[in-house]
């Protein structure tokens, strides 16, 4: 079983609407939750970090639900410039183990 | 600020044949990571440095990739012989010693093996 699993979608979504995705992860002793976002043909860069708590940052909210396994990410208002591919990451306690998902394909369209 | 260099940007070799990859990370970040991004996947984490120690190299194919850090600063990637299954995307990155979750990548070398 994967560590991390996404919906690699694609999401198609009009300009201002609504968006979430779901990450899945498979070891309750994961520790830390991470978003990542990755452009066509770029490297990934860090978006936001997840806590407990939840976490907003302007337009987007990422919240953690520790009973079921999954982070979430949820989008408001969306831009163009928020097409890109969303990756969640899980951390493992032990050793640091930093695992990526595959994953969401996200087009904002006009 | 400088971002983590890696070089080549592309390769083209034929299975059997070797190749290495270069990075270069921030100044000062001790912890380097290499990690291999087939299309549509994420990026699957292959070796972690600490300076010059591994740290973790549970998903590196030993058989067929290397990879060091001799100084504790640049680092190589080596894959001999390679595989059709080896094309991908090889992204370096690197971070803070203890900020393992902000991971600064660099650009990654596409390499494509016919």
């Amino acid at each position: 079983r994967k560590e991390v699993e996404q919906d690699p979608g694609p999401f198609n979504v009009p300009e201002g609407a609504t968006v979430a995705f779901n990450c899945t992860y498979s070891n309750s002793a994961s520790q830390s939750f991470f978003w990542y976002r990755q452009d066509c043909r770029k490297e990934p860069k860090l978006l936001m970090s997840v806590y407990s708590s939840g976490n907003e940052d302007g337009r987007f909210t990422a919240q953690l639900n520790r009973a079921s396994q999954y982070i979430s990410l949820l989008i408001r208002d969306s831009k163009l410039s928020d097409s890109a591919t969303y990756l969640c990451v899980v951390v493992k306690n032990t050793g640091n183990q930093f695992y990526f998902g595959t994953g969401t394909s996200l087009t904002v369209i006009p | 600020e400088a971002g983590v260099a890696q070089s080549p940007r592309y390769k083209i070799i034929e299975k059997r044949q070797s190749v290495a990859f270069w990075c270069n990370p921030i100044s000062g970040h001790a912890t380097l990571y290499w990690y291999q991004q087939i299309l549509g996947q994420g990026p699957k984490l292959l070796i972690q440095f600490q300076n010059n120690g591994v740290v973790d190299d549970s998903q590196l194919p030993k058989d067929r990739f290397s990879a060091e850090r001799l100084k504790g600063v640049d680092s190589t990637l080596k894959i001999q012989p390679a595989k059709l299954e080896d094309s991908a995307v090889y992204l370096c990155a690197s971070s803070l010693a203890g900020q393992v979750y902000e991971q600064y990548f660099g650009p990654g070398t596409r390499l494509t093996v016919t």
